[in-house]
C-alpha cells in the first residue's frame, strides 16, 4: 500500500514569513496531489491540488510543487497570516481514486 | 458551509447502545466516504460509496454498518462499540472518485 510521510509535524512561523510542508509518497501510480487544511472544530477543506502532468500550481499566497521523479510534493504558503494557523494534510491519490492521508502538519503563525 | 452536513455534531453513547450518524450532501456528487479521525493518527478511510454502491471497506469491524439509500445521503449505524472507537467521524463527498473531496464538520463520538 501507499506509504505517505509528511514533514515537519509541527511548524511555527512568524507572521509574514513563508511556510513549506513536504509530502513524500511511495506509490508511483499516484497522479493527483491535493492539500487539505483543517481548522479547529471543522472538517478538512481542499485548498489546492495538482495533477501529475503539471509541476507547479499557484493560487494567491499558496502554491504546490510536484517532483514526480523523486515522489514528493510540497505546499508553500507565503506572507503567512494568523488565519493560516491550522493542520495541513497531503493525500496522494492514484488513478482509481485510492488515496492515503499524511499524518498532518500543525502550523502556528505567531504575530 | 461546505455543502456536506453531518448530524449530530456530538454523540455520547454507552457500549450497549445503538445509534446512527447521518451525512447529507447538496453538491450533486456521486461518491461519498466515511473517515475516522483519532488523535495523533492519520485520517483513516472506512467506507466508500460510488453511485450508492459500496466500493471500499477498509477492514472495518462489523459493529460499524454503513448505509447509502441514495447518492445524497449516507448513514453510519453503530452498535456495541468499544471505548477505542471514540473519535471524530467525518463524512466527505466528491464528484470524481477520490479527488477533490468536500468534508462535513464531523461527529465527535465518545463511547463510555
Amino acid at each position: 500500500g501507499e506509504n505517505v510521510e509528511q514533514h515537519p509535524s509541527t511548524l511555527s512561523v512568524q507572521e509574514g514569513d513563508s511556510a513549506v510542508i513536504k509530502c513524500t509518497y511511495s506509490d508511483s501510480a499516484s497522479n493527483y496531489f491535493p492539500w487539505y487544511k483543517q481548522e479547529l472544530g471543522k472538517g478538512p477543506q481542499l485548498i489546492i491540488d495538482i495533477r501529475s502532468n503539471v509541476g507547479e500550481k499557484k493560487d494567491q499566497r499558496i502554491a504546490v510543487t510536484l517532483n514526480k521523479t523523486a515522489k514528493h510534493f510540497s505546499l508553500h504558503i507565503t506572507e503567512t497570516q494568523p488565519e493560516d494557523s491550522a493542520v495541513y494534510f497531503c493525500a496522494p491519490t492514484d488513478s482509481w481514486g485510492k488515496l492515503q492521508f499524511g499524518a498532518g502538519t500543525q502550523v502556528v503563525v505567531t504575530p | 458551509e461546505t455543502g456536506v452536513t453531518q448530524t449530530p455534531r456530538h454523540l455520547v453513547m454507552g457500549m450497549t447502545n445503538k445509534k446512527s450518524l447521518k451525512c447529507e450532501q447538496h453538491l450533486g456528487h456521486n461518491a461519498m466516504y466515511w473517515y475516522k479521525q483519532s488523535a495523533k493518527k492519520p485520517l483513516e478511510l472506512m467506507f466508500v460509496y460510488n453511485f450508492k454502491e459500496q466500493t471500499e471497506n477498509n477492514s472495518v469491524p462489523s459493529r460499524f454498518s454503513p448505509e447509502c439509500p441514495n447518492s445524497s445521503h449516507l448513514f453510519l449505524h453503530l452498535h456495541t462499540l468499544q471505548p477505542e472507537d471514540s473519535a471524530l467521524y467525518l463524512c466527505a463527498s466528491s464528484q470524481e472518485g477520490g479527488r477533490g473531496q468536500y468534508f462535513g464538520a464531523g461527529t465527535r463520538l465518545s463511547v463510555l
